[in-house]
């Protein structure tokens, strides 16, 4: 157990629609990254938040958006969802800004139908 | 060319083979991680590492800065290692290997 928590664990939706997936960080990390796993993209960096604050940017679409609020727990929002959205999606968390050692929360498994 | 460059893509061994995964990448950086990956989805990480080797166990990784390369070997392995290790590299924005699917038989 990494001490990351992701919900939900599984989301089933349909297109057009708008979903938002949450995760906790381990105890006093200030880091939260978001990551998308697709079979044929692979692993991709969304965005990552240090402090309440953005830090840095992947390949994120302009139809996804999030945020960390002051007790650190960040949201990932997905609008207009498209079939291609499916993927699995990461969260994880440091305890500073820099590079350092990355605890994985389990995903959650989107499906967009 | 992708900036990370994982070989092989899959790799089938016999239990208490040595494994190596190899791990090239064209951008600057300042650390190097070694992620594994097991069916049923969730991410660990095994090593970061920006010089040297590092061990862990049976699991060892090394890094070569000025040819951009680093790799990842297990030694006596087991079944138990069975699963994907990816290669991440980058400070804020992470770039991904595509990973090394590895099947140990028994």
């Amino acid at each position: 157990d990494s001490g990351v928590t992701q919900t939900p664990k599984h989301l089933i939706t349909a297109t057009g629609q708008r979903v938002t997936l949450r995760c906790s960080p381990r105890s006093g990390d200030l880091s939260v990254y978001w990551y998308q796993q697709s079979l044929d993209q692979g692993l991709q960096f969304l965005i990552q938040y240090y402090n309440g604050e953005e830090r840095a940017k992947g390949n994120i679409l302009e139809r996804f958006s999030a945020q960390q609020f002051p007790d650190l727990h960040s949201e990932l929002n997905l609008s207009s969802l498209e079939l291609g959205d499916s993927a699995l999606y990461f969260c994880a968390s440091t305890p500073w800004a820099g590079t350092d050692t990355q605890y994985f929360g389990p995903g959650t498994r989107l499906t967009v139908l | 060319k992708n900036e990370v460059e994982q070989s092989p893509q899959n790799l089938t061994a016999q239990e208490g083979e040595f494994i190596t995964i190899n791990c090239s990448y064209s951008v600057g950086i300042s650390a190097l991680h070694w992620l594994q990956q097991h069916p049923g989805g969730g991410i660990v990480s095994l090593f970061m590492l920006s010089s040297g080797k590092k061990k862990h166990g049976r699991l060892i990784a090394t890094i070569n800065i000025q040819e951009k390369h680093s790799s990842l070997h297990i030694t006596a392995s087991h079944p138990r290692d069975s699963a994907v290790y990816i290669c991440a590299v980058g400070d804020d924005k992470i770039i991904f290997g595509k990973g090394t699917r590895l099947h140990i038989l028994p």
